[in-house]
């Protein structure tokens, strides 16, 4: 059983441009959340997502981020028109189910915007 | 809201030698969970030991335990026999019970002198 997969790894985006984060979370997970990592901080929760629906985004900037976690596929965080700070690592995390259980955490990708 | 407060941004300690992590948290809830994760320069967030705040008994994991104090409110992390492999970041997170949204601190940065 895969843990949580992140892709890409490292991701490198101009001033402008669109950045997309994918998180296959474990297998028979369908529970994904997702954490920014500044330098030199912790982890800051983003976003709950459950198949389909968005639980709770209350860690979301209000513009240029979206997050989605459809019926098929990975679960997608979309940073539109990105600016130098939104430079940090993302990292994913997937349960079981809402809390009962642990929630796993992928190695993160890093977000590097010129 | 719940803050975790981490007041050490960095320590060392020599080899075989024990360490105290300090780690204190704000919340109103009763119900919760609390953990140390490790994060060695790979970006893996490494769930190191966690603790139920309904449990008297003070969690354990061979090298590494926890002095929970709730009404201090105070979560800190032994580590002994501290060896090479043990440098690396480590963050202290609490989670509300109903699911998993965590709340990290900033970090202590270990580091373990041969």
């Amino acid at each position: 059983n895969a843990g949580v997969m992140q892709n890409p790894r490292h991701l490198v985006r101009r001033r402008g441009q669109e950045a997309r984060l994918r998180c296959s979370p474990m297998k028979g997970h369908s529970h994904v959340y997702w954490y920014r990592q500044l330098p030199e901080e912790g982890l800051k929760f983003m976003v709950y997502l459950q198949k389909e629906n968005i639980i709770d985004e209350s860690g979301m900037p209000k513009e240029r981020f979206s997050a989605e976690f459809p019926k098929e596929g990975p679960s997608i965080l979309r940073i539109q028109q990105v600016v130098r700070g939104d430079s940090a690592a993302y990292f994913c995390a997937s349960s079981w189910d809402r809390g009962h259980t642990e929630a796993f955490f992928g190695q993160g990708t890093r977000l590097t915007v010129v | 809201a719940q803050t975790v407060t981490q007041s050490q941004p960095e320590m060392s300690v020599q080899e075989a030698e024990t360490v105290t992590l300090s780690c204190t948290y704000d919340t109103s809830e009763s119900d919760y969970y609390l953990f140390w994760y490790k994060q060695p320069p790979s970006r893996q967030m490494i769930l190191v030991i966690r603790q139920e705040a309904y449990k008297q008994q003070n969690a354990t994991e061979n090298r590494f335990s926890v002095n929970f104090q709730k009404a201090a409110k105070s979560f800190s992390l032994k580590i002994s026999d501290s060896q090479l492999g043990d440098a690396a970041m480590y963050f202290c997170a609490y989670r509300s019970a109903d699911f998993n949204k965590f709340y990290f601190g900033s970090g202590t940065k270990l580091n373990v002198k041969p």
